[in-house]
């Protein structure tokens, strides 16, 4: 059923490597999100944008960016890896409205060595 | 702030038992609630939701009612299969009174292993 696509799926990487998490998703829709998902399972939303040009931080901190140049497209960039940004990172999407549902993406498990 | 609390897991369950799992949630405002389920090696996907209080969500043969009074949300099944194993996760978003939108607050996931 889901529409929104995350690249790439696995990733393992060096210390001070910069990278950016792939998120695209074809319904349309204006809100996207991104949360972080440690080993507990515990999830964390780190940005999030409720349309183009709109980026702000969630509730975790995060050393990451995100951009949002066309609806489509939300990636989240790191600029220098560390071992502690390892853990899932998942993208979702939503039509708007506060008891509308999120999309997921399937998520990008990040290692960083 | 918001927060949710799930009863810790793993749950494990033989086939065609019955399944409660735990949820409360402390809140301003009135929030929406959500079940999401996390299969593995897959994202999360919305399992029920309710809206307001006393509120049945059902789908898949899962149920929570929203209870505002214990402002609780259990998740109930009365016959689980093997092919429910997964994590389950409630949620809440913000309501009309806080503006929150719909960044969902999570709880901390409960793993459900049905065996046979």
């Amino acid at each position: 059923e889901a529409d929104i696509y995350q690249t790439p799926r696995y990733l393992v990487i060096g210390t001070g490597k910069k990278i950016t998490l792939e998120c695209s998703q074809t319904m349309g829709h204006d809100k996207m999100y991104w949360y972080q998902q440690d080993p507990g399972m515990e999830l964390h939303l780190i940005h999030y944008s409720y349309g183009v040009n709109s980026t702000e931080k969630g509730d975790l901190s995060s050393e990451s960016t995100v951009s949002r140049i066309r609806t489509e497209h939300f990636p989240l960039t790191l600029e220098s890896a560390r071992p502690s940004h390892t853990s899932q990172y998942l993208c979702a999407s939503s039509e708007g409205g506060f008891n509308e549902k999120l999309f997921f993406g399937s998520g990008t498990q990040l290692s960083v060595l | 702030g918001n927060s949710v609390t799930q009863m810790e897991g793993p749950v494990t369950l033989s086939e065609e038992a019955f399944l409660t799992i735990n949820c409360t949630y402390t809140a301003t405002g009135y929030p929406s609630l959500f079940w999401y389920v996390q299969y593995p090696g897959e994202g999360l996907q919305l399992l029920l939701k309710a809206t307001k209080a006393d509120d049945k969500g059902s789908n898949k043969g899962f149920e929570a009612t929203y209870r505002k009074e214990t402002t609780s949300f259990h998740l109930e099944k009365g016959s689980v299969q093997v092919s429910d194993s997964a994590v389950y996760f409630c949620a809440l978003s913000g309501g009309i009174l806080t503006g929150g939108g719909n960044k969902l607050t999570f709880g901390t996931g409960t793993q459900l292993k049905v065996e046979l």
